[in-house]
């Protein structure tokens, strides 16, 4: 069953513009969320990250809205470039020390037209 | 910086052909995963293991399985390959010790079974 709900699929925004990407989730003993960004012909990369106790975190240009009572999150990306033009993934897991698995959202593939 | 390597990025194997995918990473991590990337579907987790010679099976393990006799080396082999196995494998690793540490990915093993 699909744990971590994301959309949209695919998204095409003009440089500067702030493409939103959201998730969902149905699991409320999540309590770790990370975003990655993967490039073609790449492995995914942990972009930024966000646990439930705070409502948003920031590095530089990468936003995430956490939404406890929705169970949802998103990511905005300000300011955006082409070069951010990538697939985005969503996920969560639990902590379970040692024993934690990262369950990911299908993946929202973005473009940024110059 | 944290390495993980994949060993064969592009291979072509024959339905029920035996199959090895190598992964090997250089941070004496505990954690190492295999999952399978598919358009729209998603990072889907395969096998996993928290340390030498230990495996769980992930989400999707039916026609897989793993080897992990040493630290940094941990193997997913697909006993007799099946086109619906034709995807891009990636090998992931962690380190154990603290809740919510990084995943870092391998680039990637793209199988085409025919």
């Amino acid at each position: 069953q699909q744990q971590v709900k994301q959309s949209p699929q695919s998204l095409i925004v003009q440089k500067g513009g702030i493409p939103i990407i959201n998730c969902a989730y149905e699991n409320t003993a999540f309590d770790y969320f990370p975003w990655y960004q993967q490039f073609p012909g790449k492995g995914p990369a942990l972009l930024i990250a966000i646990r439930p106790d705070v409502s948003e975190k920031k590095e530089g240009r990468f936003t995430i809205s956490f939404n406890k009572s929705a169970k949802q999150f998103s990511l905005h990306i300000m300011d955006s470039q082409p070069g951010d033009s990538a697939t985005y993934f969503c996920a969560a897991s639990m902590s379970n020390f040692g024993n934690e698995k990262l369950t990911f959202g299908t993946g929202t593939r973005l473009t940024i037209i110059p | 910086d944290v390495k993980v390597t994949q060993s064969s990025r592009y291979l072509v194997k024959r339905t029920g052909e035996k199959v090895f995918l190598e992964c090997v990473q250089d941070m004496d991590h505990e954690n190492m995963f295999w999952y399978r990337q598919d358009p729209g579907l998603g990072l889907r987790l395969i096998y996993f293991s928290y340390d030498v010679k230990m495996k769980e099976k992930g989400d999707i393990p039916e026609g897989y399985s793993v080897s992990r006799e040493k630290k940094e080396r941990f193997s997913l082999i697909l006993e007799s390959a099946s086109t619906n196995q034709t995807s891009m494998y990636l090998c992931a690793s962690r380190t154990g010790r603290h809740l919510g540490n990084t995943i870092y990915f391998g680039e990637g093993s793209w199988l085409t079974v025919v």
